[in-house]
């Protein structure tokens, strides 16, 4: 089993959708969480650091859930330039990054 | 962008050969961990350097090895290549655990 779970997707959904991304980890040890987001042949970049009591950057709202070991990411009225991979994250505390596969999101005009 | 760089950006080796792979971390960060991303996967934790110091490792064997040297700058080789190998090679520095710079990656290709 995966330490860091998500659904692959793809998601297709069009302009100005709200779409939701789950993701579960299994390693209780896990202190902080994040979602990178990856366009295609490029590089991972930090989107937003996840929070027990959940917080919102803009059209992003991430959501952690300790007792269910559960991360959520929403993006709501999608643009066109969300379109990429994005990585759930959990981290130990040694740095060492856990990623998940990636849920790979197509948005459509 | 996050000003860590990575050389080269794309190489072929062949089965057996070795392969070194250099970065360069953003300005100021004494950590650098690498990380192998195979086609259609997240990236794998492979090991992280602190202060020169070897900080952690991740499920990959001893033919993966690394060095980081005094300006931070760092370098991941790994020996007798095998075609599984074939992946984007990730580092990142960082100063505080929530803050990970990924440089662009080397995509290795072995045949």
């Amino acid at each position: 089993r995966k330490e860091v779970e998500q659904d692959p997707g793809p998601f297709n959904v069009p302009e100005g959708a709200t779409v939701a991304f789950n993701c579960t980890y299994s390693n209780s040890a896990s202190q902080s969480f994040f979602w990178y987001r990856q366009d295609c042949r490029k590089e991972p970049k930090l989107l937003m650091s996840v929070y027990s009591s959940g917080n919102e950057d803009g059209r992003f709202t991430a959501q952690l859930n300790r007792a269910s070991q559960y991360i959520s990411l929403l993006i709501r009225d999608s643009k066109l330039s969300d379109s990429a991979t994005y990585l759930c994250v959990a981290d130990t505390g040694r740095r060492a990054l856990t990623f998940g596969s990636g849920t790979r999101l197509q948005v459509q005009p | 962008e996050t000003g860590v760089t990575q050389s080269p950006t794309h190489l072929i080796k062949t089965r057996g050969q070795q392969v070194t792979l250099r970065c360069s971390s953003q300005s100021g960060h004494n950590t650098v961990s690498w990380y192998q991303q195979a086609l259609g996967q997240g990236p794998q934790f492979i090991f992280q350097y602190y202060r020169e110091e070897e900080n952690g490792r991740g499920n990959f064997p001893p033919r993966f090895s690394g060095l980081q040297f005094p300006n931070y700058s760092s370098e991941l080789n790994v020996n007798a290549l095998e075609l599984d190998d074939s992946a984007l090679y990730l580092c990142a520095s960082s100063l505080r655990p929530e803050e990970q710079y990924f440089g662009p990656g080397t995509r290795l290709t072995v045949t």
